[in-house]
């Protein structure tokens, strides 16, 4: 079974500070991990995701994120956040093998406010 | 370069009446397809997916039905529609690369 926790609601942040948006997972195996973002009435879009490699992956719009195996968290982060980057953030996990059609676990999303 | 439709953008409909949505991918071959319902704007509740052509796996009991005619086109639909029904609806679709990508979603209101 997979599943994946994103433990904050909400996040706010000052423009132009740090942001960390956090999520944990649980697999059986080794993880697919990927970061969706979604703006109000839209679809969500790929950020950014960990199949395997460095620990660190750079993604889309300045976003990266780490994959921390003992800690089992991947969590989001960006050095300097833009007020454009308010929007809701979703981690998702897929264990491997190939199995169940590729089908992700989602978190229940993170609302990221960046203040001017 | 893959794209993804769904239509319509926005629907609303009475207590009891039908429902069908649409989604269609370009540019791919045999994807995997899902049907999300977003609630409130927060998590995805997966609905259905399709690994192929007439290959339908339910997650989640309901009144909701889906199918998938042809290889990159794939329909979510009812017959008596309920309250609890409204939502965002979101389709995806995956290949290799294990990302999903989604489409501009529909909001279904039902009054």
């Amino acid at each position: 079974a997979q599943s994946v926790a994103q433990p904050e609601d909400q996040v706010n942040v000052a423009e132009g500070n740090p942001l960390t948006v956090k999520c944990t997972y649980s697999v059986s195996g080794n993880p697919y991990l990927f970061w969706y973002v979604q703006y109000p009435n839209r679809g969500l879009q790929f950020l950014l995701k960990y199949i395997t490699g460095d620990n660190l992956v750079k993604g889309s719009y300045g976003f990266e994120a780490e994959f921390n195996k003992s800690q089992t968290s991947f969590h989001l982060k960006k050095p300097s956040a833009l007020v454009s980057d308010s929007a809701l953030y979703f981690c998702a996990v897929r264990d491997i093998p190939y199995t169940n059609a590729g089908k992700s676990t989602f978190g229940d999303g993170t609302t990221l406010t960046v203040k001017p | 370069s893959q794209t993804i439709h769904q239509w319509p953008a926005t629907l609303v409909q009475p207590v009891g009446s039908p429902l069908s949505l649409e989604c269609t991918v370009e540019g791919t071959s045999n994807p995997n397809l899902y049907w999300y319902r977003q609630a409130a704007g927060r998590g995805l509740q997966l609905l259905f997916y399709s690994v192929g052509i007439g290959q339908i796996s339910s997650e989640v009991p309901q009144n909701l039905s889906a199918s998938r005619p042809q290889d990159r086109q794939f329909i979510l639909s009812s017959k008596k529609l309920l309250l609890s029904d409204s939502g965002f609806y979101l389709c995806a679709w995956t290949f290799s690369s294990d990302t999903q990508y989604f489409g501009p979603g529909t909001r279904l209101t039902v009054l």
